[in-house]
């Protein structure tokens, strides 16, 4: 099984709302990570977790808060967001980080429209 | 830091063309290097990859050759499909493995 499962699909939500994103892989990888991604755009790093533990951060506002479960499931809990934040959710899987020459594997993301 | 400069796009080609998408890096040490294909509505997925200067990456009719002397990892295939119409990246991992650095994509539009 090669898959990152991503839900749900599309969201849209309002800015006084609260909703979390769901990931999850069954690849036996160590380390999982979250792009955003806007249209015509490439994706950008937003967080990376190894072995469960939040190990970058790109700086992100904290309205978005992720969080590790365990080895096989990534949450993106989101909260006030803006009309800005709409845009594609990628979450993406590797063997472990600093696993130099791995590939990443990603879902088909979450399509996120903010109003 | 880290970059990746990929052409502008978008490409459009005709069924049975040649396709050359260029890609140049500038990075420390020895990153790997990726193509990233992204079909319509869809994540992105692996298309190649080469971990050392020489190594030639290849899948499905693409080919790339990492290029230290030139730092760059140009996208081949002999004879394009509509089937591979989709936006293309170049990618580094950087040396460490932490972070992927990804071009900016080059659209493909292929006729038939």
């Amino acid at each position: 099984d090669t898959e990152v499962t991503q839900t749900p699909k599309h969201l849209v939500m309002g800015m006084t709302n609260k909703k979390s994103l769901k990931c999850e892989q069954h690849m036996g990888h160590r380390a999982m990570y979250w792009y955003k991604q806007k249209a015509k755009k490439p994706p950008e790093l937003m967080f990376v977790y190894s072995y469960e533990k939040l190990s970058i951060n790109e700086s992100v506002p904290s309205r978005f808060s992720p969080e590790c479960p365990n080895s096989s499931l990534l949450n993106l809990h989101l909260h006030a967001l803006q009309p800005e934040d709409s845009a594609l959710y990628l979450c993406a899987s590797s063997r472990q980080k600093g696993d130099r020459g791995y590939e990443q594997y990603f879902g088909p993301g979450t399509r996120l429209t903010v109003t | 830091g880290d970059s990746v400069t990929q052409m502008e796009g978008p490409v459009t080609l005709s069924e049975e063309a040649f396709l050359t998408i260029n890609c140049t890096y500038t990075a420390t040490g020895y990153p790997s290097l990726f193509w990233y294909v992204q079909y319509p509505g869809e994540g992105l997925q692996l298309l190649l990859k080469a971990t050392k200067a020489d190594d030639k990456g290849s899948n499905k009719g693409f080919e790339a050759t990492y290029r230290k002397e030139t730092t760059s990892f140009h996208l081949e295939k002999g004879s394009v499909q509509v089937s591979d119409s989709a936006v293309y990246f170049c990618a580094l991992q950087d040396t460490g493995g932490f972070k992927t650095i990804f071009g900016a994509g080059t659209r493909l539009f292929v006729k038939a």
